[in-house]
């Protein structure tokens, strides 16, 4: 089946530094959807991307579709205190298969940050 | 606050009890799912509705079993469960499969 490798596993820094995380995988996606988790609570949807080359922004994050269609980043700018969570790539498979409707997650990358 | 609302949001229940979980959703969404999640991992795909008709089971275990009584509504009825079941059961919707999926909050089970 189609997998996910996301990296880093885990991150730590300080407030108001530039944080990057990225998720790739060897088959091509035609979706990538970019979540954050934070504890408690169930996945929200951060960014969306459809297209090959796309550059989506939702206020301080940045996120791209590759232009292979087998990557993405994303990047949060000028990092705070409550960015704090996990953040999970993931991409639906593809139609025509019996896996279609199925989400593929990334294994995800937790973010501390330090006031 | 999601537009997903899972009840309830904390369970805890013996191995030999029968108890539900429900999940509801009001934004006209055609697909609905049941995924389990374990701390600190991905969510896990356990079963997915596409309109009101189940169309993935990911080989769950009998002692788990979805219903979908109409287009905003999701059960997971629970029976004679064990131990490693205990985890966040997280319920989502999506316009249609493939689509974006929503999630709620999840119940957390404790599985005594």
């Amino acid at each position: 089946g189609q997998q996910l490798n996301q990296s880093p596993q885990s991150m730590f820094i300080q407030e108001g530094e530039d944080v990057s995380m990225n998720c790739t995988s060897s088959s091509i996606f035609n979706t990538w959807l970019w979540y954050k988790q934070d504890p408690g609570e169930g996945p929200v949807l951060l960014i969306a991307l459809y297209k090959a080359g796309e550059l989506t922004s939702n206020g301080r994050l940045t996120a791209q579709f590759g232009i292979t269609r087998k990557d993405s980043f994303l990047n949060i700018s000028a990092s705070i205190p409550s960015d704090v969570g996990i953040y999970f790539c993931a991409g639906p498979a593809n139609a025509g298969g019996t896996s279609y409707g199925k989400l593929t997650f990334g294994q995800g990358t937790i973010l501390t940050v330090h006031p | 606050d999601t537009e997903v609302t899972q009840t309830p949001k904390h369970l805890v229940m013996g191995m030999t009890n029968k108890k539900s979980l429900k999940c509801e959703q009001h934004m006209g969404h055609r697909a609905m799912y049941w995924y389990k999640q374990k701390a600190k991992k991905p969510p896990e795909l356990m079963f997915v509705y596409s309109y009101e008709k189940l169309s993935i089971n990911e080989s769950v275990p009998s002692r788990f079993s979805p219903e979908c009584p109409n287009s905003s509504l999701l059960n997971l009825h629970l029976h004679a469960l064990q131990p490693e079941d205990s985890a966040l059961y997280l319920c989502a919707s999506s316009q249609g499969v493939a689509q974006p999926q929503h999630f709620g909050d999840g119940t957390r089970l404790s599985i005594l």
